[in-house]
């Protein structure tokens, strides 16, 4: 059974800190999503991650993928109130011959001034 | 989202009444997902289509069916609703091929009472 665990489940940081958000999972994929959720939203793509050694910017969020460690990173630069929102990656891995997501448990970001 | 609408939004119902959940899309994209969010658990997979008739089961399945007609339309039913169903359930869809991408709907916030 896939396990993708996330660490820390959730962070408070104060604003232009500096932060790395840990997604680990237990089976071979290359391929990895990064997802941000507001309260009561739907799930907004971030980044797709679909080889190892990926690396991708926007603003200030920057993911990667190393598919030997089984690891991928959110690394959150100089962080601003408006990151604060839960952020979940999912690993991508076929069931039964087809595309199917397992999602870490989320991280809770809090940005305060 | 643009392409994949859930109905109904909101639904309130009793302890042992069947419930079916509607997610429409207009995307033409073969796969569809039902996914349950629940606090701690982060997105857990429940059923999913890979094309009009074919579907499986996901990690959650227990309780829940499923059925898939058109192209365009997926059905989640709870055969007889039971208290630990109260969640929030998002459908998604995949177009064709691996690293294709996801798009969530905005989801179906169900209380059994």
């Amino acid at each position: 059974e896939l396990k993708v665990e996330q660490n820390p489940l959730f962070l408070s940081m104060q604003e232009g800190k500096n932060y790395t958000i840990y997604c680990n999972y237990s089976t071979t994929s290359d391929r990895l999503y990064w997802y941000r959720q507001d309260p009561g939203k739907s799930l907004e793509s971030l980044f797709v991650l679909l080889s190892n050694g990926a690396v991708k910017q926007e603003g200030r969020l920057m993911a990667s993928l190393d598919t030997k460690a089984r690891l991928s990173t959110l690394h959150i630069t100089a962080a601003v109130h408006d990151l604060s929102a839960t952020y979940f990656c999912a690993v991508d891995t076929l069931d039964s011959g087809y595309s199917t997501l397992t999602f870490g448990k989320g991280t809770m970001l809090l940005v305060s001034p | 989202d643009a392409g994949i609408t859930q109905s109904p939004r909101h639904k309130v119902t009793e302890t042992g009444t069947p419930v079916t959940l509607r997610c429409h899309q207009t995307e033409n994209h073969r796969y569809m997902y039902w996914y349950r969010q629940d606090p701690g658990h982060g997105l857990r997979l429940i059923h999913y289509s890979y094309g009009v008739k074919d579907t499986d089961k996901g990690e959650v399945s227990d309780g829940y069916s499923v059925s898939r007609s058109k192209t365009e339309d997926f059905l989640l039913t709870l055969e007889s609703a039971t208290s630990s169903q109260t969640s929030v359930y998002f459908c998604a869809i995949s177009g064709s091929g691996r690293g294709y991408g996801y798009t969530f709907g905005s989801g179906t916030r169900l209380t059994v009472v």
